[in-house]
């Protein structure tokens, strides 16, 4: 079935230090969606993005789709204490669950400040 | 913006006993709605399709006897797990969609269960 690989687990950097979490997807997307979990909390939009190559920003974030549609990357620039959090790629493909999504196991953002 | 609504967010419970969970789509009417399982510091895992006026659909190796799904109206799903055990306890989480053609899913605040 469908795999969704992401890395890393775990992140930790210093306040203002740039982030990236990488997606890659064992078979070609439909297309793919980014959400954000604070600790404590639950998973929260952030992008979906869905043509080939394409790249997307939201402020200090930085969303790319793969030539081939089989892998993502977000990227933060000058992380702040409030990007805290798991941060969760969901591939849409032939092979997803009932939810149409197969989930990455998410990349866990440590700040130290 | 769609708003899922997730009840309790959290709740402790004697072993043998049943918990009640509620998932309701303030507004939006929602056919569809998913039940997720999360351990700690883990990915979401799909447990089941809840399905408005019909049986919900279980994922592989997830107990339908033991997480009873009621969906009987466009804006509530109830998870129930029946006769909690500790290795039950864990945070719950629902979603759903805004509209048919909607790819993205919006997430209840999730329930954390505890059973002593």
């Amino acid at each position: 079935g469908q795999q969704v690989m992401q890395i890393p687990q775990y992140q930790h950097v210093q306040e203002g230090e740039d982030f990236t979490t990488y997606c890659n997807s064992s078979t070609t997307l439909s297309n793919i969606q980014w959400y954000k979990q604070r600790p404590g909390g639950h998973p929260v939009f952030l992008i979906q993005l869905v043509k080939s190559g394409e790249v997307k920003k939201q402020k200090r974030l930085t969303f790319q789709f793969g030539e081939a549609k089989k892998n993502s990357s977000l990227h933060i620039t000058a992380t702040q204490t409030t990007d805290v959090g798991t941060y969760f790629c969901a591939g849409r493909g032939s092979g997803g669950g009932a939810d149409g999504l197969t989930f990455g196991k998410g990349t866990h953002l440590i700040i130290q400040p | 913006g769609a708003v899922v609504s997730q009840h309790p967010s959290w709740v402790i419970c004697k072993s043998g006993t049943s918990v009640k969970i509620e998932c309701r789509s303030l507004d939006f009417q929602a056919t569809t709605m998913f039940w997720y399982r999360q351990f700690p510091k883990q990915s979401l895992m799909l447990m089941a399709t809840s399905n408005e006026g019909s049986k919900a659909t279980y994922e592989q190796g997830v107990e339908k006897d033991k997480f009873l799904i009621n969906h009987a109206s466009l804006t509530l799903s109830t998870l129930t797990v029946t006769s909690a055990h500790p290795e039950d306890s864990s945070f719950y989480i629902c979603s759903a969609r805004a509209g048919t053609w909607v790819n993205v899913l919006t997430f209840g605040a999730g329930s954390r269960l505890t059973v002593l």
